[in-house]
């Protein structure tokens, strides 16, 4: 089975709607990160939890909440999608300590019409 | 501001040769950077590693480079496989005090290896 798994892997909805996206990992990690990934952009962080009564923004908060109900669950919430926030979605996980080094959920794919 | 560029969009090499990717960065704080590659339908998958305190790091077929002064890392893949076309990005952290785990993140390379 995957560490980290994503669901919908694929969502259509329209706008103004609203829709959530779900993380749960399996590694025992503390730190989770959602990103969006656009064509010419790369993956740019969206929120970030140390654990689960931490939450932080990251770069592109904006139109965007998270709730980090478990060590091992992280979802994403669109209140209110709109069509520029069609995008790759990632959710990450990491360990404490000198590695930085982030393991990927599969994404998913997000069409806002 | 683009703190982390990967200014090549794509990459095209024959099997065999070597691949060159390269990534530029502009903060001075970043000390820990990581090479990602990503193929299609799938999460990034960490790929190697280098800390400011080092100028190279060898893993079998790839070795990443980094140039301090001139804020500047470069992923070498020896040989070239058609099985390595896919996506790399670049990422740097800032490790400091804080330890956030923080990533950005560079736009990526599409790499093509022709059989």
């Amino acid at each position: 089975d995957a560490d980290v798994t994503q669901t919908p892997r694929n969502r259509i909805t329209k706008t103004g709607k609203r829709i959530m996206l779900e993380c749960s990992q399996t590694k025992g990690h503390d730190r989770m990160y959602w990103y969006r990934q656009d064509p010419g952009l790369g993956l740019r962080l969206i929120y970030y939890s140390f654990d689960v009564k931490d939450i932080n923004k990251g770069e592109i908060s904006d139109g965007y909440s998270v709730s980090r109900q478990a060590q091992a669950k992280f979802s994403l919430s669109l209140e209110s999608a709109i069509p520029n926030q069609t995008a790759l979605y990632f959710c990450a996980t990491s360990d404490r300590g000198d590695s930085y080094e982030q393991y990927f959920g599969p994404g998913t794919r997000l069409t806002v019409t | 501001d683009q703190q982390v560029k990967q200014n090549s969009p794509s990459l095209s090499v024959q099997e065999g040769r070597i691949s060159i990717l390269n990534c530029d960065y502009t903060n001075s704080m970043f000390d820990y950077f990581l090479w990602y590659k990503k193929y299609p339908a799938e999460g990034p998958t960490f790929l190697i590693s280098i800390s400011s305190i080092k100028d190279k790091n060898e893993d079998g077929r790839f070795t990443v480079f980094l140039n301090k002064s001139a804020k500047h890392l470069s992923l070498h893949i020896v040989p070239s496989q058609p099985g390595d076309s896919a996506v790399y990005f670049c990422a740097a952290s800032a490790r400091g005090s804080s330890n956030t785990g923080k990533l950005i993140f560079g736009q990526g390379t599409t790499l093509q290896v022709k059989p």
